[in-house]
């Protein structure tokens, strides 16, 4: 399987930073890559898929890059809402895997 | 908007059979492909399978022979099947459309039910 490894795993920010979550695959997954975002008690969101397309009703505050084997989630500017645990997942290789997670919590 | 529903017995006896249904409203079953993923404090994020409208399904390896997914589409539904469970398998499981493979973008959800593996 291909293993996904987030970093940080857990982030302190304040409203109106600016966030950036790393995470690398252990072979290349090209840009099979999507972001996550999970609330306490919730399902997760889909935020971006193929590596830096952002779904549909999703701020433009959040971006995604990156190829190959390593990939980031932005967030321009923090808000109130976003603080949550953000996942990635590729399906590049079957069956897909998940990174283990990073939270944003407030500092 | 489609929205997805868990429904099934949140209390599995160990060596039992694991057995939920996801009911899609908002939109036909007969589009896209139909998933379960699971989420446990131990192993985080994980596919289960998928199903589309025709029945044709696909499981994670790591799961050998013990999940069967079927689709009712005259109930707009889908369910789960994990046979033999133990501790293990105690997670919160969720329903999901995936609009590309079954095992790659998950764009809608359920909320999600948990089910605990316990005597």
């Amino acid at each position: 399987d291909v293993q996904m490894t987030q970093s940080p795993s857990t982030l302190s920010a304040s409203v109106g930073d600016r966030v950036t979550i790393t995470c690398r695959a252990s072979q290349s997954i090209r840009t099979w890559l999507a972001w996550y975002q999970q609330k306490p008690g919730k399902a997760p969101k889909l935020l971006i898929y193929k590596a830096s397309t952002l779904e549909s009703g999703v701020p433009s505050t959040f971006s995604g890059s990156g190829s190959g084997t390593e990939f980031t989630l932005t967030i321009s500017s923090l808000q109130p809402d976003d603080f949550a645990t953000y996942y990635c997942h590729q399906y590049h290789v079957y069956p897909g895997t998940f990174g283990q997670g990073t939270k944003v919590e407030i500092k | 908007q489609v929205q997805l529903q868990e429904s099934g017995p949140r209390l599995v006896e160990p060596s039992e059979t694991l057995s939920l249904i996801c009911s899609v409203s908002g939109g036909s079953i007969t589009s896209y492909y139909w998933s379960w993923i699971r989420q446990s404090p131990g192993k985080g994020l994980e596919w289960i399978g998928y199903t589309n409208y025709l029945g044709s399904t696909n499981h994670n390896p790591s799961l050998k022979s013990r999940v069967t997914i079927s689709v009712d589409t005259s109930k707009n539904q889908f369910s789960l099947k994990l046979s033999s469970v133990t501790a293990a398998d105690t997670a919160v499981y969720y329903c999901a459309r995936d609009r590309l493979s079954g095992w790659s973008t998950f764009d809608s959800w359920g909320q999600g039910t948990l089910v605990t593996v316990s005597s």
